[in-house]
């Protein structure tokens, strides 16, 4: 049963701190998204990556957060310095564009963020 | 741009009932999908379904069953005979290219809450 693994699945830190964050998406899955939810805004698109390249970070904010993918098994989401309001559930999610039927995507089962 | 809105914050039904949870969508492309998933209270996000713009179809599957239509920007998801287990929160989304390789569009969410 493949499935996109994350890790950690918690982490409480300092604001100030850098955090790191990483997703393991399904074997054979081409895209790699990241999303963040918070009560107050709901689920949100942070970025995403197509045969590991970056196609969209919009929905991030450039100044601390980073998004990288070093290789087909492994996307990577770093903010530095976390601030409070950081604080959230991020998700990654895999899919495989280009053909009808696959463009379905799926979740890991998040890592929840607190930034003291 | 695109939007989706899932007017209902929360139902709470007996068990056994049926519950009808509603989401519209907005778009500008004539090419689009839309999906549902559900985030139980563990918190992960379990896929459902996913429909594209050009197959007005409803589809059934067990108790479960959807109903998408264009004419109204609508794609509701009804569950016959509740039970305590469907109790989630449940999210519709929308992705307007690529279906689904790009970033998914949520609603805030229905919060079902199922009494025994």
């Amino acid at each position: 049963d493949a499935r996109v693994t994350q890790t950690p699945r918690h982490k409480v830190t300092e604001m100030g701190q850098e955090v790191t964050m990483r997703c393991q998406p399904i074997l054979g899955h081409n895209t790699v998204f990241w999303y963040r939810q918070t009560m107050m805004q709901g689920l949100e698109l942070l970025a995403y990556f197509r045969n590991r390249a970056p196609l969209d970070d919009s929905g991030m904010p450039k100044d601390r957060f980073s998004a990288e993918m070093p290789d087909a098994t492994l996307a990577t989401l770093k903010i530095q310095p976390s601030e409070p309001r950081d604080s959230a559930v991020y998700f990654c999610a895999s899919g495989r564009s280009g053909g009808v039927g696959q463009e379905t995507q799926y979740f890991g089962p998040g890592t929840r963020l607190l930034v003291l | 741009a695109q939007k989706v809105t899932q007017a209902q914050t929360e139902i709470s039904v007996v068990e056994k009932e049926d519950v009808t949870l509603d989401c519209v969508y907005e778009t500008r492309d004539t090419t689009y999908y839309l999906f549902w998933y559900k985030q139980p209270p563990s918190g992960e996000l379990v896929f459902l379904i996913r429909r594209n713009s050009f197959d007005e179809q409803n589809e059934i599957s067990g108790r479960y069953s959807w109903n998408f239509q264009k004419s109204t920007s609508s794609f509701n998801f009804t569950i016959t005979a509740s039970q305590v287990v469907d109790s989630a929160v449940y999210f519709c989304a929308l992705s307007e290219a690529g279906g689904g390789a790009d970033g998914l569009t949520f609603g805030k969410g229905t919060h079902l809450i199922i009494q025994p």
